[in-house]
């Protein structure tokens, strides 16, 4: 059983190139959430997402940053016009719809941004 | 608001000794979860322990345990017999009612030889 699936693992942009992270979560999962962590720094929300349904978008700054999860495929994180702050790692995290004791995380995307 | 207190920026233990991971909350939610995850050098978070807020009894996964006094709002980790391969940073973590997460800034743990 294949757990929660992230690419790139890395990913290098140029200020004011897009950026786009995907996460696959668990087999039968359908919650998914995105978390951002800075260096030195422990993971902060982003962004809770059912399939077509944007549930909990509180950590995600207003502009540039959208993400989606439709009803196939997987779960995409949009950075438009990216900037060095944007550098960091970020996960993935899904859980099943009945089951909301804990969130597996992917393995991360660290973008790097020149 | 939510948030989660992690005092300890680094930590060491002697190969085989037992070492204690602080941790406290601030909620006012009466139900909420209580987690573990373990961040080695390599980036990936791992689960290691949960425990519910309405949980009498300590959590215990293997080597690791969780104080949890929920009177004074703590969730410490304490990890049994450690091993080389305990090397890594420590995040203590919150889900709220509404199933949002909040971590600490974690604790780098070193075990010496």
């Amino acid at each position: 059983n294949a757990g929660v699936m992230q690419n790139p693992r890395h990913l290098v942009r140029r200020r004011g190139q897009e950026a786009r992270l995907r996460c696959s979560p668990m087999k039968g999962h359908s919650h998914v959430y995105w978390y951002r962590q800075l260096p030195e720094e422990g993971l902060k929300f982003m962004v809770y997402l059912q399939k077509e349904n944007i549930i909990d978008e509180s950590g995600m700054p207003k502009e540039r940053f959208s993400a989606e999860f439709p009803k196939e495929g997987p779960s995409i994180l949009r950075i438009q016009q990216v900037v060095r702050g944007d550098s960091a790692a970020y996960f993935c995290a899904s859980s099943p719809q009945a089951d909301t004791d804990t969130q597996y995380f992917g393995p991360g995307t660290r973008l790097t941004v020149l | 608001a939510q948030k989660i207190t992690q005092t300890q920026p680094g930590m060491f233990v002697q190969e085989k000794e037992a070492v204690t991971l602080d941790c406290t909350y601030d909620t006012s939610d009466q139900s909420y979860g209580l987690f573990w995850y373990k961040q080695p050098s390599s980036g990936e978070m791992i689960f290691l322990i949960y425990q519910g807020s309405y949980d009498e009894q300590n959590a215990t996964e293997g080597r690791y345990s969780l104080n949890f006094q929920k009177a004074r709002k703590s969730a410490n980790l304490v990890i049994s017999a450690s091993q080389l391969g305990d090397s890594a940073m420590y995040f203590c973590a919150m889900r709220d009612t509404g199933n949002q997460f909040y971590f600490g800034t974690g604790t780098s743990l070193t075990v010496i030889p």
